[in-house]
């Protein structure tokens, strides 16, 4: 029972490189959401979708993109790579409303960009 | 604006002893969780409060939630040093599309 599966773990990028994280799920959860989490902070809400082919935007948006093509895959596109965007990253799936019990968080992804 | 507050953010206590992490959270919500991350892992959860008085025991730790002053407390009983880790709340808001909002998190220390 893999549950929510993050590709990759550790990243370095160069400031103005493009990449996508993965997120995968395996319990049907309509619910899927991205989050940064940077010393201090606790977690931020960059985009979030309720079910395939919806997206929305969460607290800190701005450089991210997203899509939801299946149930399954949630992935995160870094446009174009600032120093800012170093962080951890954590996708996380639920069922929404009231089937909603707890988030299923990923192992995250650490992205440094030099 | 959506908003939770933790205290404290830092916590060192001894092990044996008894201490409580607060959470306020600034909107109507019926649904607050707990959550548990080690250094350098995910987030474990710990407690799903689901209505007003929701209270719910696991080991050392004993969770409940006041909807009406919008504060959620987690209470730790005799503290002992595997309990050392970060700990989140997080609010579900209520009204169009959900949002799950955190907490800084308060990082527990138990000292032998």
């Amino acid at each position: 029972n893999a549950g929510v599966t993050q590709t990759p773990k550790f990243q370095v990028l160069k400031t103005g490189q493009s990449m996508t994280l993965q997120c995968a799920q395996d319990m049907n959860h309509e619910y899927m959401s991205w989050y940064r989490q940077d010393p201090g902070m606790g977690l931020r809400l960059i985009h979030y979708s309720v079910g395939a082919g919806i997206t929305d935007q969460g607290e800190v948006p701005n450089g991210y993109n997203v899509s939801r093509s299946t149930t399954e895959d949630f992935p995160l596109r870094l446009l174009s790579a600032a120093p800012s965007q170093t962080s951890v990253y954590f996708c996380a799936s639920s069922l929404p409303g009231q089937g909603v019990t707890e988030a299923f968080f990923g192992q995250g992804t650490r992205l440094t960009v030099v | 604006e959506l908003k939770v507050e933790q205290n404290p953010l830092f916590l060192s206590m001894q092990e044996g002893k008894n201490y409580t992490i607060y959470c306020n959270y600034s909107t109507t919500s019926d649904r607050l969780y707990w959550y548990r991350q080690d250094p350098g892992k995910s987030l474990e959860s710990l407690f799903v409060l689901l209505s007003n008085g929701a209270v719910k025991q696991e080991g050392r730790l004993m969770a409940s939630l006041d909807t009406k002053a919008r504060l959620s407390t987690l209470h730790i009983t005799a503290a002992v040093h595997d309990l050392s880790a970060t700990y989140f709340c997080a609010f579900l808001t209520q009204g169009g599309s959900e949002k799950l909002v955190f907490g800084k998190g308060t990082k527990l220390t138990v000292n032998p």
